[in-house]
């Protein structure tokens, strides 16, 4: 069975400090990996996914996540903090199977503070 | 274009009432999806379909009923509206039922008094 772990629910940063948030994933399979965004009464927006190719991963507005198999961890990373980052992250895992699943973590609110 | 719309965005209604959400999709995926998130902000799948045929069925009440008119549409339709169905219902789509990224729309907030 897949699941997901989000260490931190939220996580406060200066603006230009570095922006680091935990996912541990638990998978029978190699997993797939994501990352969404949810800024306040909106959907979700892909930030970047692991599919098995390489291990770093460069997504969208300056973030990164690099897969650790050993430390069955998909951390999100983000060398300098904006005002616009503000929101909710969500990592998900699927397995495939019969369906694409998404299992979602538990979200972590980030809080960037001048 | 929205590439994948809900409608309605807010839907307020009275226990025991039935409602409809909407949802469109124009990226010309196979598979959709809908999710539940809750007050806490916790995602939880409901169900998906491709190519109008139901492929994940969750834990889900049977007041909650999916329909696929086509691979470009999902709904979800909701009986005898109970307090706890009070959430944000999320309408997804991707590219087929393998490992896809999925695309979200911009939610529905439901509130059942």
């Amino acid at each position: 069975a897949q699941s997901v772990t989000q260490l931190g629910s939220h996580v406060s940063v200066s603006e230009g400090a570095l922006v680091l948030l935990r996912c541990n994933y638990s998978s029978s399979v190699p997993p797939y990996l994501f990352w969404y965004v949810q800024y306040p009464n909106q959907g979700l927006q892909l930030l970047l996914k692991y599919t098995s190719a390489a291990t770093l991963v460069k997504g969208i507005n300056g973030f990164e996540a690099e897969f650790k198999k050993s430390e069955t961890s998909f951390h999100l990373t983000k060398p300098s903090a904006h005002m616009s980052d503000a929101a909710e992250y969500f990592c998900a895992v699927t397995e495939g199977g019969g369906g694409n699943k998404l299992t979602f973590g538990t979200g972590t609110q980030l809080k960037v503070e001048l | 274009d929205t590439a994948v719309s809900q409608t309605p965005k807010y839907l307020v209604t009275q226990m025991g009432n039935d409602k409809s959400i909407k949802c469109e999709q124009n990226l010309g995926h196979d598979t959709m999806y809908w999710y539940k998130q809750d007050s806490k902000k916790f995602l939880k799948i409901m169900f998906s379909y491709n190519n109008k045929e139901l492929i994940i069925n969750e834990t889900v009440p049977n007041r909650f009923s999916p329909k696929s008119p086509d691979k470009a549409h999902l709904n979800l339709h909701i009986n005898s509206l109970e307090l706890g169905d009070s959430a944000v219902y999320f309408c997804a789509s991707s590219q087929d039922r393998g490992r896809y990224e999925q695309y979200f729309g911009p939610g529905t907030r439901l509130t059942v008094t």
